[in-house]
């Protein structure tokens, strides 16, 4: 059976540190990948998705990069953490080419910035 | 623009009231909706996949009907245990689901 891994569970850094956040999947090939944010009371906000090995497609500008650097791991980066970086983070992942059976998500970052 | 609007917001029930929470939606060709369910804390667990108008599947005590401007999730005699934020999405053209900003939902005991 397919599994995702998202890893910190919590994470507290200070403005201006880095950030790495790593998800991996299990179980299948080829996914399609995604990370998303979701602040508070908010929707689920989109940030980056890709279809394959080094294809990161960004939704929305910030100071913030994926790399997918092998077919199932995925990894949301900052090199300098805002404010505004604080949210729940979750990573997911559905397979098909582009056609959306339904989410997996992974467990989910809650990132505190300080 | 595809665009998701869940209602109401928060929704209070005693164990055994049942209810329904509404998902309307605006979408491109629409290549399905998404019922997720959401734990404090958590990610959001898959529920359902709606593709047509007409369409209605169920889980336990769920039911998710869609028609071709909303779908409706139906709780039915609801337990402590159903409390959730339940979460929509819809799937157009562009293949990137757009999400609601999902109901929240406590069943007193």
């Amino acid at each position: 059976s397919q599994t995702i891994h998202q890893w910190p569970a919590t994470l507290v850094q200070p403005v201006g540190s880095p950030l790495s956040l790593e998800c991996t999947v299990e179980g299948t090939s080829n996914p399609n990948l995604y990370w998303y944010r979701q602040a508070a009371g908010r929707g689920l906000q989109l940030l980056f998705y890709s279809v394959g090995i080094g294809q990161i497609s960004s939704e929305v500008p910030q100071n913030l990069s994926a790399s997918r650097p092998q077919d199932r791991q995925f990894i949301l980066s900052s090199k300098k953490l805002l404010l505004s970086d604080s949210g729940f983070y979750l990573c997911a992942w559905n397979g098909g080419a582009l056609i959306n059976y339904g989410y997996t998500f992974g467990s989910g970052t809650r990132l505190t910035i300080v | 623009e595809d665009q998701v609007t869940q209602s109401p917001e928060a929704l209070r029930l005693q164990e055994g009231e049942s209810s329904s929470l509404n998902c309307s939606y605006t979408v491109s060709g629409l290549r399905g909706l998404f019922w997720y369910r959401q734990d404090p804390g958590k990610g959001p667990e898959f529920l359902f996949t709606l593709y047509s108008a007409g369409e209605e599947k169920e889980k336990e005590r769920l039911k998710a009907t869609l028609t071709k401007k909303e779908s409706f999730l139906h709780i039915t005699a609801p337990k402590p245990e159903d409390s959730a934020t339940y979460l929509c999405a819809v799937q157009g053209g562009s293949y990137i689901p757009t999400f609601g900003r999902g109901t929240s939902l406590i069943v007193h005991p």
